[in-house]
């Protein structure tokens, strides 16, 4: 059974970072595709990052030079580290699997929610 | 940069009837990478379609997706219940990578 379960959101001041953990299980986590999109409280869906299958990476404009994705093959988990964050940034964050060849997400985490604040 | 446009922002449809939800980009989705994803309160998104038209893994029939281009339509046909949530529209390949719509948000009319 393919799950991903999100942890590290909480409470934390403007300026400071925070490491967001995805671990998956009933897949590689290297397999597919791995993205983060988060939601602002009342707000829509917005797409932050993606890792390839390859390795490469991608970021949204909003978060580039102060996000980084990576991932742990060994303990098949996906990280989002989060650094200089901003009022704006402040979301419930999901990590979410690829569909090869589809350029979506077929499987999500049930998020973490982000709070940043003074 | 793409823009993906949702329309109507709210549709109030009652329980039974069908639902026709539009989703428009400012340029052309390469190879029909759109898909609708359904959002309930509190709630991870859910994939309905992918490839504009092919239903994911459990989807009901119910669900439909067509369009191609600039112009795409999720349809359901007759609405149950469970079906009333927000929609979401999200493409790929344009810049940003991945983009989602604003949402349609259908209620119990």
């Amino acid at each position: 059974e393919v799950q991903l379960v999100e942890t590290g959101g909480g409470l934390i001041q403007p300026g400071g970072s925070l490491r967001l953990s995805c671990a998956v299980s009933g897949f590689i986590v290297s397999s597919n595709y791995m993205s983060w999109v988060r939601q602002a409280p009342g707000k829509g869906l917005e797409w932050v990052s993606v890792i390839y299958a390859g390795g490469s990476t991608y970021y949204a404009d909003s978060v580039k030079g102060r996000f980084t994705i990576s991932r742990d093959s060994s303990r098949n988990t996906l990280y989002l580290q989060m650094n200089s964050l901003r009022a704006e940034d402040m979301a419930v964050y999901y990590c979410a699997r690829g569909v090869p060849a589809a350029g979506t997400f077929d499987y999500w985490g049930q998020g973490t929610l982000v709070t940043v604040s003074s | 940069e793409i823009v993906l446009t949702q329309s109507p922002g709210t549709l109030s449809v009652s329980p039974g009837e069908r639902a026709t939800l539009s989703c428009r980009a400012s340029q052309s989705v390469s190879n029909s990478y759109l898909a609708w994803y359904q959002q309930k309160p509190g709630q991870a998104p859910r994939l309905l379609i992918y490839g504009a038209s092919s239903r994911a893994t459990g989807i009901p029939d119910r669900f439909s997706g067509s369009g191609s281009g600039t112009d795409f339509t999720l349809t359901i046909s007759r609405l149950e219940p469970e079906d009333f949530a927000v929609y979401y529209c999200q493409q790929y390949g344009a810049s940003p990578l991945f983009s989602f719509g604003p949402g349609t948000k259908v209620d119990i009319k």
